[in-house]
């Protein structure tokens, strides 16, 4: 069964601190991205990245930053966490283009919370 | 901007009886929707998409209607189970591959 990973399911980390969040997919996807969701916001793109070592800022990039070093890899950093950056963060992966094998796959999510 | 949204934030049933959930979407250049189903504490599932040169499309007691012309999309499902409750979201393809969410319907199902 193909997988998106998220390392963490819960999070609680303390303001000022900075935060990695690690995603990994299984299934040779060109594409994965980085959404946070928020009750009655839906999900909203931070970061995606449709190549090794490419990225591209998303809806609400500010402060994130991302890494991309290998294929099944991608990382969201928050640099300097802050109490509004509490979240449900979920990693996503697809093909290129997408609309195969059931178009984007998504990880469980890491809920975290920044105190 | 371009955005997607649901009809309804909430959606009541009673089990056995069909459920429908609609959505809008506002870019007539998107080609691709999906649907996906969310529950508690996971990430969002695969329901079901369509491409925009189709109408509809059936999958295990799942139905998606695609009506181009007012930009109208709705899940449909079959003899609604307990299971079926959760929160469900269409999202719009973008030319560049980005997913665009509408905020989502939470079914409720009655026993």
């Amino acid at each position: 069964d193909v997988k998106v990973t998220q390392s963490s399911r819960y999070l609680v980390k303390r303001t000022g601190e900075k935060v990695f969040l690690e995603c990994v997919q299984d299934m040779d996807h060109e594409n994965m991205f980085w959404y946070r969701q928020d009750p009655g916001l839906g999900l909203r793109l931070i970061y995606f990245s449709y190549d090794v070592k490419m990225k591209e800022k998303g809806d609400i990039p500010e402060g994130y930053s991302v890494s991309r070093e290998k294929k099944e890899r991608f990382s969201l950093i928050l640099e300097s966490a802050s109490t509004n950056q509490t979240s449900m963060y979920l990693c996503a992966s697809s093909t290129n283009p997408p609309g195969t094998l059931g178009g984007y796959t998504f990880g469980s999510g890491t809920r975290l919370t920044v105190v | 901007g371009e955005s997607v949204g649901l009809h309804l934030p909430t959606l009541s049933v009673q089990e056995g009886d069909n459920s429908i959930i609609n959505c809008a979407y506002s870019n007539s250049a998107s080609d691709y929707f999906i649907w996906y189903k969310q529950e508690s504490g996971k990430g969002p599932q695969f329901i079901i998409d369509i491409r925009s040169n189709m109408d509809k499309r059936q999958g295990q007691r799942v139905t998606v209607l695609l009506n181009k012309t007012v930009k109208h999309l709705s899940l449909q499902i079959a003899a609604t189970q307990p299971g079926d409750s959760a929160v469900y979201f269409c999202a719009e393809v973008s030319n560049d591959y980005k997913l665009s969410f509408g905020a989502g319907t939470t079914v409720t199902v009655r026993a």
